[in-house]
């Protein structure tokens, strides 16, 4: 079993609709999530990170994270053209000197005008 | 204005050529890192380094090879021994005190080997 499962897509959906991205997990020591959106041909960039279980929310965008079925979402409100990339999950733990993220595959998502 | 550059942006190699692929960051951030990007792969580690002079081996760092002389650089080499170099090669860092590992990416470099 991998660490950290992510449904690659790809994921096509109409303008203006919401959209889940999920990821689970296997490592119950994972602390801290994060979302990453990742144009083509770009690099990765920072979307939204979550410490332990919770919500949060940042304009169209809300990240939850269920720590005791170790699974987290990205929920996509009124979805635009724009918003048409690859979503990456990615995890960690804190302390020490561990700077390693564990990424998901990504899931590739069309936001069709 | 502060961010990761990596050159070149498209590189295209021989078999059996090594190539040097560039990072440099103007972050002032302590660690910096090196993943691999395949399609449906997702981003897999193969160096990291958390200070000057000093850096670990990630989860594919065979026929691979870096150094880090100076913070804001860490250059990737991609030896003749990586049997399958085509990839899209994405460069990061971050810094130390935060409570998580926000890493801030560069545009990437995309290697073809022909």
């Amino acid at each position: 079993q991998k660490e950290v499962e992510q449904d690659p897509g790809p994921l096509s959906v109409p303008e203006g609709a919401i959209v889940s991205l999920n990821c689970t997990y296997s490592n119950s020591a994972f602390q801290y999530f994060m979302w990453y959106r990742q144009y083509s041909r770009k690099g990765p960039e920072l979307l939204m990170y979550t410490y332990s279980s919770g919500n949060k929310e940042d304009g169209r965008f809300t990240a939850q994270v269920d720590k005791s079925s170790k699974y987290i979402s990205l929920f996509i409100r009124d979805s635009q053209p724009s918003d048409s990339a690859t979503y990456l999950c990615a995890m960690s733990w804190s302390g020490g000197s561990n700077y390693k993220l564990t990424f998901g595959k990504g899931t590739l998502l069309t936001v069709n005008p | 204005d502060g961010g990761i550059t990596q050159s070149p942006k498209y590189l295209f190699r021989k078999e059996g050529q090594n190539v040097t692929l560039s990072c440099e960051q103007n972050l002032n951030h302590d660690a910096m890192y090196w993943y691999r990007q395949d399609p449906g792969q997702g981003l897999r580690l193969i160096y990291y380094s958390q200070i000057v002079n000093d850096f670990q081996k990630g989860d594919i760092a065979e026929g691979y090879s870096v150094s880090r002389e100076k913070k804001e650089s860490f250059p990737l080499t991609v030896t003749s021994a990586q049997k399958n170099p085509t990839a899209f090669y994405l460069c990061a860092s971050s810094t130390q005190g935060y409570p998580y590992n926000e890493q801030f990416f560069g545009p990437g470099t995309r290697l073809t080997v022909l």
